[in-house]
């Protein structure tokens, strides 16, 4: 079944770019069906959809993150990405890639914490 | 953007009590709603689509009812696996958006 593996670093400092990859096992990033794509969860709080990007490369981005946030695709790596501009400590989270679908998000992978901090 | 108002934010219950936790949309979203349900340290994972469909896996005392504005999860008997916290999503629109959550605590 489809998994998801996120990886990055676990710190990043103020002002700096946080920049995580997807990688996507027994399973493709070609289908039309799907977009893949990030959510986050600060400590002790909710969720946050952050942005999705189709196999062509179309994004769909929340406004919250202005002009931060820039997702790419590499269908023959089978791997997405993601990073975000001029972090600030309100950026520390889990930071979550998943399969986003007509039916909701799903699968998700396990998650990676990213602090910033200097 | 759409709101999503989910209440409660926490309850108590107790092993064998029937649970309801309500999410409110701010504007129609037909039946474009999931539920997720979210252990310590752990992704959420998918328990209802389409407001009202079992994920394959998710045991029968979970349900989803409503449609446009209202929705309802619904755990027909409490179990001691599931007292944990609880997200609607609604993904009608971009941005896609999450209620705030729900913690099901023993009582």
């Amino acid at each position: 079944q489809l998994q998801l593996q996120e990886s990055g670093p676990g710190l990043v400092r103020p002002s700096e770019t946080l920049s995580l990859t997807c990688s996507v096992s027994s399973g493709s990033l070609t289908s039309a069906q799907y977009t893949w794509g990030w959510i986050r969860q600060p400590p002790g709080k909710g969720l946050e959809w952050l942005g999705s990007v189709s196999y062509s490369g179309s994004t769909y981005s929340n406004a919250s993150l202005k002009s931060r946030i820039s997702m790419s695709i590499d269908t023959s790596k089978n791997h997405f990405s993601f990073n975000l501009t001029s972090v600030t400590t309100a950026d520390t989270a889990t930071y979550y890639c998943a399969r986003m679908t007509t039916l909701g998000v799903h699968p998700w992978g396990q998650g990676t914490l990213v602090a910033v901090s200097s | 953007d759409i709101q999503m108002t989910q209440s409660p934010s926490s309850l108590y219950a107790s092993i064998g009590d029937r649970v309801t936790i309500s999410c409110r949309a701010s504007q129609g979203i037909g039946t474009d709603l999931a539920w997720y349900q979210q252990k310590p340290g752990k992704a959420p994972k998918r328990l209802v689509f389409a407001a009202t469909g079992l994920q394959t896996g998710v045991p029968s005392r979970f349900s989803g009812s409503g449609s446009g504005t209202e929705f309802i999860l619904t755990i027909s008997s409490l179990q001691p696996e599931d007292f944990t916290t609880y997200y609607c999503l609604q993904h009608n629109a971009y941005p896609w958006t999450f209620g705030q959550g729900t913690r099901v605590e023993m009582k």
